[in-house]
């Protein structure tokens, strides 16, 4: 079945700089790729996800990036805020039989004001 | 709209008891799901259903129990409760299937001693 990495388990990160988190995914028929963002006693969020046919996607000041030749994908968060402080899930759909999410472990991101 | 409740929040069985976590969503969506989250790990999926009375297995089913029989809930039943089923549990649900936006509950902390 599908296997997803997620890298780094933690990140701090000064208020204003820029977060990078990294999944890579094993499955190519993977083809939706979405992030969560789970703050503290919450249930996860969705805040960005991408289909296969696209490279990149903006919202605000996040984005993701895919490279289905190195079946990797990326979040950025630009001009990072105390408040995205929280626990980021990425995740991969493989079209077919398995029709369910895989999800990464997690990366917990702190926003060092 | 209160999206996705989930009763009890917290909860410790002992050994060999039983018990069922409710989940009720008000969005009138096909597709329910219930994970459970390990520390330091993702969310797996234990069971989904794509409607009212069809339910599917998830990566990790043994030891529950889930069925459908209206659109707005899915109890999930955990039966001889054993201490490797300790976790947070949490129900989703989505209006289409697992590659579209979930909307995820608050979560059922269970401990089992």
């Amino acid at each position: 079945g599908e296997n997803v990495e997620q890298h780094p388990s933690t990140l701090s990160v000064q208020e204003g700089d820029s977060a990078v988190i990294k999944c890579t995914y094993s499955d190519s028929a993977s083809n939706y790729f979405p992030w969560y963002k789970q703050e503290l006693g919450k249930g996860p969020q969705l805040i960005i996800d991408i289909r296969s046919n696209v490279g990149e996607k903006k919202d605000q000041r996040i984005a993701v990036t895919l490279n289905k030749t190195a079946k990797h994908f990326s979040l950025h968060i630009t001009e990072t805020q105390p408040e995205d402080s929280a626990v980021y899930f990425c995740a991969a759909f493989v079209s077919g039989s398995a029709r369910q999410l895989t999800f990464g472990s997690g990366t917990q991101l702190t926003v060092l004001p | 709209n209160a999206g996705v409740t989930q009763t009890p929040k917290f909860r410790i069985l002992k050994i060999g008891q039983s018990m069922t976590l409710q989940c009720t969503q008000d969005m009138n969506h096909n597709y329910m799901y219930w994970y459970r989250q390990d520390p330091g790990m993702g969310l797996k999926l234990i069971y989904y259903s794509v409607g009212a009375g069809i339910t599917d297995k998830g990566e990790v089913p043994n030891g529950y129990n889930v069925s459908r029989s209206t659109t707005e809930d899915f109890p999930l039943r955990l039966e001889l409760a054993a201490p490797s089923q300790t976790s947070v549990y949490f129900c989703a649900s989505s209006l289409q299937g697992a590659d579209y936006e979930q909307y995820f509950g608050p979560g059922t902390r269970l401990t089992v001693t």
